[in-house]
């Protein structure tokens, strides 16, 4: 079984423009939730999506936005990017909505660079 | 205001003896516990997980034990390997699946040979 792939996975990326990150989950799972790594923050809990529908949400600005496609693939986008914004940007899929103590399966991350 | 907090940034242990990583939580609404292992430019791996009705859970070389009055989870891997050389998180959540993980900022684990 393939595992949850992300692209690209390097992006260099100027203040003010956007950028839209890619995340295919794992075959037959139907949640996808995103994360950001950053050395000073650690892994932070960006949003969940489940039959395409966000379901959960963490503490970020609305700059950063998702969606779901039929196919469980998801879409993440930034606009207005910030210095800040530069980070690893994690996708992870599950076959249930949440874990529930049920693991979550991690891509290898986009890294982000704004210059 | 940091509820999942690891205060070893790094731990350093023999080949063949245990490891021991530790995690404290401040939010009671936690019920899920689990602890990811990464290596350099590869996503998290999942490796245990533990409910917060059970104190212990083990798993092969791996076991978690939770020490729910004390807020307190810890990991133990016996015998370490030098394979086992990474960085470990560990991460909540509340029950419900109501939030996504919670994650602390990692313990680098080196096993020395």
């Amino acid at each position: 079984k393939a595992g949850v792939t992300q692209t690209p996975r390097y992006l260099i990326k100027t203040r003010g423009q956007q950028v839209t990150l890619s995340c295919s989950p794992i075959s037959g799972h139907r949640s996808v939730s995103w994360y950001q790594q950053t050395p000073g923050q650690g892994l932070q809990f960006l949003f969940e999506y489940f039959s395409e529908t966000q379901r959960n949400k963490g503490n970020f600005p609305g700059r950063f936005s998702g969606r779901q496609f039929s196919n469980s693939r998801s879409e993440m986008n930034v606009s207005t990017l910030e210095l800040g914004d530069s980070a690893l940007y994690l996708c992870a899929s599950s076959s249930l909505l949440g874990t529930g103590g049920n693991e979550q399966y991690f891509g290898p991350g986009t890294r982000l660079t704004v210059t | 205001d940091q509820q999942v907090k690891q205060n070893s940034p790094s731990l350093s242990v023999q080949e063949g003896r245990i490891s021991i990583l530790n995690c404290d939580y401040t939010n009671s609404m936690f019920d899920y516990f689990l602890w990811y292992k990464k290596y350099p430019a590869e996503g998290p791996t999942f490796l245990i997980s533990i409910s917060s009705i059970k104190d212990k859970n083990e798993d092969g070389r791996f076991t978690v034990f939770l020490n729910k009055s004390a807020k307190h989870l810890s990991l133990h891997i016996v015998p370490s390997q030098p394979g086992d050389s990474a960085v470990y998180f560990c991460a909540a959540q509340p029950g419900g699946g109501a939030d996504g993980l919670t994650f602390g900022k990692g313990t680098h684990l080196i096993i020395q040979p």
